[in-house]
């Protein structure tokens, strides 16, 4: 198994461009996160999706979007970027089966530079 | 809201012991989550407390006490690899129940090992 992979792992942006980020899990998670981190300021949860065709806001959700159409894939969408979203972004799975922990699984991160 | 304190550097010697302390207030609590993060490198899991006490897992123990609102994880033995930062982070109480709503990390300690 690949676990969680991410997609590109760097980019460089100009301010205005857009840019999807994708992430894929093949462990038939039913729960999918996005996180940014950034220096001084821990993780920090942007969208999550608790199934296919369900998406929700997470602490700092704008100027990003998301989707999940299908359930091994969670994408994060940037319409327009800008400097305050250079960042390393995370995704994340995890499951909650009965009488287990519920610990969430981490891709690589993808660095993005928005210039 | 959410609040979750761990100290930001530790040093500490090759073969001694460490304990790396974080404090959290929130809204809600539904378990405690230690990761470890090396430098580039994504998070990954190490212990995972819901109840009060210790959970002991090789050279690494993690500690929860709901009533004081405070964790600590505690490495044995320590070994030149254990230098990265250890992630402390909280299950709130999620609306959905199951744990679904992700986690709130704190800004991360990073142990520096010498020899």
């Amino acid at each position: 198994n690949a676990g969680v992979t991410q997609t590109p792992k760097f980019r460089v942006l100009k301010t205005g461009q857009s840019m999807t980020l994708l992430c894929a899990q093949d462990m038939n998670h039913e729960y999918m996160y996005w996180y940014r981190q950034d220096p001084g300021m821990g993780l920090r949860l942007i969208h999550y999706s608790v199934g296919e065709g369900t998406t929700a806001k997470g602490e700092v959700p704008d100027g990003y979007n998301v989707s999940r159409l299908k359930k091994q894939n969670f994408l994060l969408g940037l319409e327009s970027a800008a400097p305050s979203q250079t960042s390393v972004y995370f995704c994340a799975s995890s499951y909650f089966p009965r009488g287990r922990t519920y610990e969430q699984y981490f891709g690589p991160g993808t660095r993005l530079t928005v210039t | 809201g959410q609040n979750i304190d761990q100290p930001t550097e530790m040093t500490a010697t090759e073969g001694a012991i460490v304990q790396i302390n974080c404090t959290y207030q929130t809204s809600g609590f539904n378990g405690l989550f230690w990761y470890q993060q090396h430098a580039g490198e994504a998070p990954t899991f190490l212990s995972y407390n819901v109840l009060d006490g210790l959970e002991e897992k090789g050279r690494f123990s993690s500690f929860l006490s709901r009533s004081k609102g405070y964790s600590y994880l505690l490495l044995k033995e320590l070994q030149m690899k254990d230098s990265a930062s250890y992630l402390c982070a909280v299950r709130p109480q999620g609306s959905r129940g199951g744990g679904a709503d992700g986690l709130t990390f704190g800004k991360g300690t990073h142990l520096i090992i010498q020899p």
